[in-house]
């Protein structure tokens, strides 16, 4: 079965960027979709179709997708985008929805 | 504005089954265009995606999941719905639903989730 690769956590400094990668066998060929929950509440879409973003997700979110890997970067990272992200793909030879580990984003 | 929402009982007896519906308001299920999920996370957790359906009943699972999971569709009452049997102890989850497109561009909306505890 199809699997999606993320590092457990990655930490970033308030302003700085953070980039979250997301690895699988020929990814590049799927879109990738990205997700950020925070405790207690439910996952929001924030990237789709590997660089869009949908109304009303900040512009700070950004992201890409080629070869084996997806990355979410957020430019100037705040203090409110510590959450967990998740990314997602679609596997067409299954049709089968595929999510990534998670990656919890820490601002220090 | 859509939205989703899960019912279902909070308590199942292990080896029973579990069942949940989603309400969806401010879209047509029988529309089309969209397909219809359950998703859940395990406590501390992420998230593990169960199964999806189409207005028209087709219907997609996770193979690891695929010999307990139906999940249905009901476009009169604008809902579908979970089954899971055999629980046990690790079907312990948050429960959600959710919205898509074609399923590789993302849920754009998700039901608050609910909490379903196996436990005799």
């Amino acid at each position: 079965s199809y699997e999606l690769t993320q590092p457990p956590s990655v930490s970033v400094s308030p302003g700085q960027t953070a980039s979250i990668t997301c690895s699988g066998d020929k990814l590049g060929d799927k879109y990738a979709c990205w997700y950020q929950q925070k405790p207690g509440q439910s996952p929001v879409l924030v990237i789709y179709q590997d660089t869009k973003r949908p109304s009303g997700i900040p512009e700070r979110f950004s992201g890409s997708n080629s070869g084996n890997t997806a990355t979410l970067t957020v430019s100037g990272t705040q203090a409110m985008d510590e959450a967990d992200y998740y990314c997602q793909a679609w596997d067409s030879s299954t049709a089968h929805v595929v999510f990534g580990g998670g990656t919890r984003l820490t601002v220090l | 504005q859509v939205q989703l929402q899960e019912s279902g009982p909070g308590l199942v007896k292990p080896s029973q089954t579990l069942s949940l519906t989603c309400t969806v308001s401010g879209a047509s299920i029988s529309s089309g265009g969209y397909y219809w999920s359950w998703i859940r996370q395990h406590p501390g957790k992420g998230l593990e995606w169960i199964g999806y359906i189409y207005y028209s009943g087709s219907t997609h699972y996770n193979p690891s999941l695929r010999s307990r999971v139906t999940i249905s569709v009901d476009t009169s009452k604008n809902q579908f719905s979970l089954k899971l049997s055999s629980v046990t102890a690790a079907d312990t989850a948050v429960y959600y639903c959710a919205r898509s497109g074609v399923p590789g561009w993302g849920f754009d909306y998700w039901g608050q989730g609910t909490l379903v505890i196996v436990s005799s």
